[in-house]
Order: structure tokens, then sequence, then C-alpha cells
């Protein structure tokens, strides 16, 4: 049973161009939903988090758009650069305030054409 | 980088073997979780210990076990090795509580033959 699923697979962008991931979530008891990137060979890095007592967050090019009553949230990624392309993964959690215990979206691999 | 070190960063092993990894939590954290990511899948979670007790376990058998010692840093083993156990084994430091973020170590690739 997959609990976040998370599109588009894989994504091009150009650069200087938005790039957009979505995820969807079942389960509304989850209440912390970070977003890490992850480049090949390496361990996801967080990048973003939001917990649902806010709609919007934004840290430098990143924001983190959530929608409780559509069970949905979103990363979009501005001004998009060559060294954005990795893979990136949301995840939630539904064990509040314990940030280790999380459940993967199956990522995004993200390409940025200079 | 973070503060998070595993060790080794890759390994062989024969089916039906044993393996042991390892992993260093961030200074000021003290649960540490394991994940098993498989190639092009997002990462799964195994359990998290805490306070040298496991704190919640995925759906993993119980060949996949774990231990934490006093420093917090934290052992994975599997037994019986199987084939489909070949993947990027992660470990990320945390705290349980107070809002603190969860950071993950590079990772260690297992390939069972």
């Amino acid at each position: 049973q997959q609990q976040v699923k998370q599109s588009p697979q894989s994504l091009i962008v150009q650069k200087g161009g938005i790039s957009i991931i979505n995820c969807a979530y079942e389960n509304t008891a989850f209440d912390y939903f970070p977003w890490y990137q992850q480049f090949p060979g390496k361990g996801p890095a967080l990048l973003i988090a939001i917990r649902p007592d806010v709609s919007e967050k934004k840290e430098g090019r990143f924001t983190i758009s959530f929608n409780k009553s559509a069970k949905q949230f979103s990363l979009h990624i501005m001004d998009s650069q060559p060294g954005d392309s990795a893979t990136y993964f949301c995840a939630a959690s539904r064990d509040s305030g314990n940030t280790g215990k999380l459940i993967f979206g199956q990522g995004t691999t993200l390409q940025v054409k200079p | 980088e973070t503060g998070v070190t595993q060790s080794p960063t890759h390994l062989i092993k024969t089916r039906g073997q044993q393996v042991t990894l390892r992993c260093s939590s961030q200074s000021g954290h003290n649960t540490v979780s394991w994940y098993q990511q498989a190639l092009g899948q997002g990462p799964q979670f195994i359990f998290q210990y805490y306070r040298e007790e496991e704190n919640g376990r995925g759906n993993f058998p119980p060949r996949f076990s774990g231990l934490q010692f006093p420093n917090y840093s934290s052992e994975l083993n599997v037994n019986a090795l199987e084939l489909d156990d070949s993947a990027l084994y992660l470990c990320a430091s945390s705290r349980p509580s107070g809002n603190t973020e969860a950071f993950f170590g590079q990772g260690t690739r297992l390939t069972v033959v």
C-alpha cells in the first residue's frame, strides 16, 4: 500500500523555469511533510519541510504548498538551475515531532537543461 | 555534509551470509532510524532506535535486527541474506521530540550475489 504518491516520475525543465513536483497522501494522521533532495551515490538531504498548520512555506527558491483538505502538497523550485538536477522525494510522518519515522514517495528525477 | 557517518560505503556479500552495517549519529541526536532504498525507489523505513531500544518498526522480517549503543551509534544486522536485500541502506539521526529534523548519512551500498 503506497501511502504517499508522488508525481511525475521524471521532469525536464529549462534553466530558469519552474519545477513542480506533487505528492498526495492518504493518512490524515500525517503531521509532518518534508522534501528531500538526493544526488547519485549520496544520502537524501533535507530541503524544506512543512507542518499542516500552514499552507505555504518558502525558503529561498524552494516553496512547499500544502492543501490539507485535498491531502496534497507540492514542491516548487523557482529559477531552476542545472545544479538542481537530482532526485526529489516527498515524505510524511504521523509520529508527531519524531521526524525520523518517514514514509517516502517514489521519487522524481529532475533534469534542468542549460 | 551532515554529521551522520556510515560504514562501510560498499559491501558485497553472498546469499545466506550475515552482514552488519554501522552508523554514527549527528552530535546532539539520540535517535537513529534505518532505511532500505532499492534502486529507483524511495527509502523504506526499517526501524528506529531510541535509548537503546527499538522504537517502531516497518514491514521488514525479523532477520533484520539492530542495536543502539550508549553513545547513540547504531548497527543494522541482516541475517540469511537474500538477493532482494541488495540496496542502499541509509541511517538517519534525529531527536524523538522538539521538532528537530532528521539528517541522513551517505548510505552503505550492499550487493548480495
